[in-house]
């Protein structure tokens, strides 16, 4: 799976949009980019994922650029129950020894402030 | 989405006894479950990767003799943690992906579950 980059911590406010950034430059022409969330002691919870069009969900917008070498999680409106570390994750969707298995980083940890 | 249960949701065991840990798709077939291992402040580990009716494929470095890894139907996956010390205390978290209708959607996770050895 292509290695992904993000920052280590963010902030935002309140009912702002949070927009977290993610560069995967080596991704190839079958590897989706996934996002998935985790809460202080739960498990990850997925949130988003595509391929090269643009996507939005109940949860959030992810932007991928068009030479999909990065990507952006977009929460529209943030709440404080929103702060988790955010893991961009790239892999095949399907298929092959590896689906499902998920490599994750370090994640960017997001903080949600009043 | 799925729903995957993990139980138990914590344990603490005494060193050098064995704990075992259950992860359940609850409402679909899990062709293949993963087991991971995440240490304070640190990312998920992937520890190894099942299939229903087969043996489980472990990460390099990963005890196989330690942690025992069953999945013996669609719906279950056990770990258990043989002869566990200290060092073993940690979260563990399953993840399940499934097949037919589920087939090409993310990976659905547990809860996790937090084993301290002492």
């Amino acid at each position: 799976d292509a290695k992904t980059t993000q920052p280590p911590s963010m902030d935002c406010a309140e009912g702002r949009a949070a927009n977290l950034p993610c560069n995967h430059s080596t991704i190839s022409g079958n590897e989706y980019v996934y996002w998935y969330r985790q809460i202080h002691s739960q498990g990850p919870q997925y949130i988003i994922h595509g391929l090269k069009n643009n996507e939005t969900n109940e949860m959030a917008s992810l932007i991928i650029t068009e030479d999909r070498k990065s990507s952006t999680l977009i929460l529209p409106h943030a709440t404080l129950r929103d702060t988790a570390v955010y893991y961009c994750i790239v892999r095949v969707a399907a298929g092959g020894t590896s689906y499902g298995k998920l490599t994750f980083g370090q994640g960017t940890i997001l903080t949600v402030h009043p | 989405g799925a729903v995957v249960s993990q139980h138990p949701s914590w344990v603490i065991c005494k060193s050098g006894t064995s704990v075992k840990i259950e992860c359940r798709s609850l409402d679909f077939q899990a062709t293949t479950m993963f087991w991971y291992r995440q240490f304070p402040k640190q990312s998920l580990m992937l520890m190894a990767t099942s299939n229903e009716g087969s043996k489980a494929t472990y990460e390099q470095g990963v005890e196989k003799d330690k942690f025992l890894i069953n999945h013996a139907s669609l719906t279950l996956s056990t770990l258990t943690v043989t002869s566990a010390h200290p060092e073993d205390s940690s979260f563990y978290i399953c993840s399940a992906i499934g097949g037919g209708l589920l087939m090409n959607t993310e990976a659905f996770f547990g809860q996790g579950t937090r084993l301290t050895v002492v």
